[in-house]
């Protein structure tokens, strides 16, 4: 059964270093989302991603985050400067244009340890 | 504001027992989720209803959904312990590229 993948599985980093997490959605998906989910909490939405532009995004999602899919099949989220607060876990997802429900498929996600 | 509460924030029964786990939310929905994510693992999608049903089935779980109360409930019978993970409802609110708004989430244990 495909699978949406993500890697790393776990990245660490200093602060205020840029990091890119990469995903592969399910290939024949149209939507892709990023989430994060901090330690103890529930999961967030940061942005979706549509025809090659972001379609939403929260909040949480200020300038120092971007993403892009740099080709066919890879999904990025990058964040320019890490802060501390951004250690989180961060999960890639993406569903079919075909659907009339937004039911979503998430991968394994990468715990992102800022230091 | 606050969307997808989930209640209780945890839950321990015995294998064979239903788990029940309630959810409500704030905004108007156009279909609510529940998903299930074991320890340090992905979520897992496990059912959908849609602003307009009230009640669905899928194998061993039941989902419920009262919009006029806002609510929604899982309720998995015959637990097992390969039931033992996190349930989140999730809730978009006009579907299409929507992100998903997710709830706490309710751990369940279940012991054998």
């Amino acid at each position: 059964e495909p699978e949406v993948t993500q890697t790393p599985s776990h990245q660490v980093t200093q602060m205020g270093q840029e990091v890119i997490l990469r995903c592969v959605p399910i290939s024949n998906h149209l939507y892709f989302y990023w989430y994060r989910q901090i330690l103890g909490q529930k999961v967030e939405f940061l942005v979706s991603f549509y025809n090659n532009e972001i379609s939403e995004k929260s909040e949480i999602f200020d300038d120092q985050f971007s993403v892009e899919r740099p080709d066919g099949s890879n999904f990025t989220l990058k964040i320019r400067s890490t802060k501390l607060e951004d250690s989180a876990m961060y999960f890639c997802a993406s569903r079919p244009l075909a659907t009339r429900n937004n039911e979503q498929f998430f991968g394994p996600g990468t715990r992102l340890t800022v230091l | 504001s606050q969307q997808g509460e989930e209640d209780p924030q945890a839950l321990s029964i015995q294998e064979g027992e239903n788990a029940t786990m309630n959810c409500s939310y704030k905004t108007s929905i156009n279909n609510l989720q529940w998903y299930r994510q074991n320890s340090g693992r992905g979520l897992v999608h496990l059912i959908l209803i849609r602003s307009n049903e009230r009640e669905k089935h899928s194998g061993r779980l039941r989902v419920t959904l009262d919009t006029s109360k806002k609510s929604s409930s899982l309720l998995i019978t015959a637990s097992r312990a390969a039931d033992t993970a996190s349930y989140f409802c999730a809730t978009d609110a006009r579907g299409g590229a929507d992100g998903l708004t997710f709830g706490k989430g309710t751990h369940l244990i279940i012991q054998p």
